[in-house]
């Protein structure tokens, strides 16, 4: 069975200050997926970024970037200098490698931006 | 945009009652998803389609049936409501058929049971 798990419940930080969004993965698949999603509170799912179990290099997009472990199973998400925009919920999701496969998700985690 | 609707956005409904909740896509992809969200839980899928006619169930299907005769139409039935069956309900679509595909999400449905 899949589990993803995001441990932190909800992390509040001042404007500016760089926030790492931990997730840790369970699976025994050889090929799998990893997913981040961010909620705002306006409630729409929106998609951040999809990493195959093949390729561990680290993502960096903006203000936001992703750290690959295989070694620990997590896939981290850090965002720099961070803005209350970016406060949300986030999400981490784990898929197999079948074709149809659903998506797993963590618990989420709820971050707060304070100005 | 993913095309994707849902309908009826929100619902309140009795214990006991038949519910169903539609999920339309405009761009004709084969695979769709139902999945529900609650606190404290995340988002967890109830049952999927890889066709028409051809649906699976998922980690939380007990109470629910689906059905699919069209492509872009995907329903969720909850026969007989129960509260504990109050959540928001997500469609979402995969737009290729490869393996571990992005998933593209609806606005979501909120359904509550009194």
């Amino acid at each position: 069975a899949q589990k993803v798990t995001q441990a932190q419940t909800e992390i509040s930080v001042v404007e500016k200050e760089d926030v790492t969004l931990d997730c840790v993965y369970e699976t025994r698949d050889t090929t799998y997926y990893l997913f981040w999603y961010k909620q705002p509170p306006s409630g729409e799912l929106v998609f951040l970024i999809r990493r195959n179990s093949f390729d561990e290099q680290n993502e960096i997009s903006g203000r936001y970037s992703w750290n690959f472990q295989k070694s620990t199973s997590s896939f981290n998400f850090t965002i720099t200098a961070s803005q209350v925009v970016d406060s949300a919920v986030y999400f981490c999701a784990l898929s197999g490698g079948g074709g149809a496969d659903g998506l797993t998700f963590g618990k989420g985690t709820h971050l707060i931006i304070q100005p | 945009d993913a095309g994707i609707t849902q309908s009826p956005r929100h619902k309140v409904t009795e214990t006991g009652t038949p519910v169903t909740l539609r999920c339309h896509q405009t761009e004709n992809h084969r695979y769709m998803y139902w999945y529900r969200q609650d606190p404290g839980h995340g988002l967890r899928l109830i049952h999927y389609s890889y066709g028409v006619k051809d649906t699976d169930k998922g980690e939380v299907s007990d109470g629910y049936s689906v059905s699919r005769s069209k492509t872009e139409d995907f329903l969720l039935t909850l026969e007989s409501a129960t509260s504990s069956q109050t959540s928001v309900y997500f469609c979402a679509i995969s737009r290729t058929q490869g393996a571990g595909s992005r998933q593209y999400f609806g606005p979501g449905t909120r359904l509550t049971v009194t």
